[in-house]
């Protein structure tokens, strides 16, 4: 099956500073989305973004589907952006979404 | 999101014992899903319904079975519980394809 990769894998970043994260995936896709996993454990959608580039607020996120992989841009971060971002991807014909493991990003004052 | 709702919230169970998770959703959405999650494997994904009485199964599905009588509720059934399914589940809702997934609260179940 498809294989998805994040990184880094862990991120410390004190508060203000800009962040980039990776997913990088192993097949075409047609459905990609980022989630953020807050510190009380709740799945947030963030972006459905299978290709091109969106903005909300101080995320973006840019997909390039012919090279395979897909960032998100964190900007000005801020405490309440901690936790675990995940990249999750559906490939060619199946009806699953497949999860990276994650970025867990920790922002200090 | 999406209105849905995962029961019970927290549950500690022992080895051998049958354990049932409840999903329900209020969006009318035709595909729901269940998720397992655990430090080091991110989400990994147990069963799936595509419709009433329309299941498949995931990439972890060996313990688990799924039931779906109506659109709006998804039972997770773990028919003999084992310390390896100690876990975090997750429900989820929405359509394959170019759409978005909605997850509910989790539920963190304990198997000693």
């Amino acid at each position: 099956g498809i294989q998805v990769e994040q990184s880094p894998p862990d991120l410390i970043l004190q508060e203000g500073a800009n962040s980039t994260l990776r997913c990088n995936f192993s097949d075409s896709v047609n459905n990609l989305q980022w989630f953020h996993q807050n510190p009380w454990g709740q799945l947030i959608n963030l972006f459905y973004i299978p290709s091109g580039t969106k903005q909300n607020g101080r995320l973006s996120a840019t997909t390039v589907a012919t090279e395979r992989y897909s960032l998100l841009y964190i900007s000005s971060s801020q405490t309440t952006d901690s936790g675990v971002y995940f990249c999750a991807v559906v490939a060619g014909t199946a009806s699953k979404l497949t999860f990276g493991t994650g970025t867990r990003l920790q922002v200090t004052l | 999101d999406a209105g849905i709702t995962q029961s019970p919230r927290h549950k500690v169970t022992e080895t051998g014992t049958p354990v049932t998770l409840r999903c329900h959703q209020t969006e009318n959405h035709r595909y729901m899903y269940w998720y397992r999650q655990d430090p080091g494997h991110g989400l990994r994904l147990i069963h799936y319904s595509y419709g009433v009485k329309d299941t498949d199964k995931g990439e972890v599905s060996d313990g688990y079975s799924v039931s779906r009588s109506k659109t709006e509720d998804f039972l997770l059934t773990l028919e003999s519980a084992t310390s390896s399914q100690t876990s975090v589940y997750f429900c989820a809702t929405g359509p394959p394809g170019p759409d978005t997934q909605y997850f509910g609260p989790g539920t963190r179940l304990t198997v000693l």
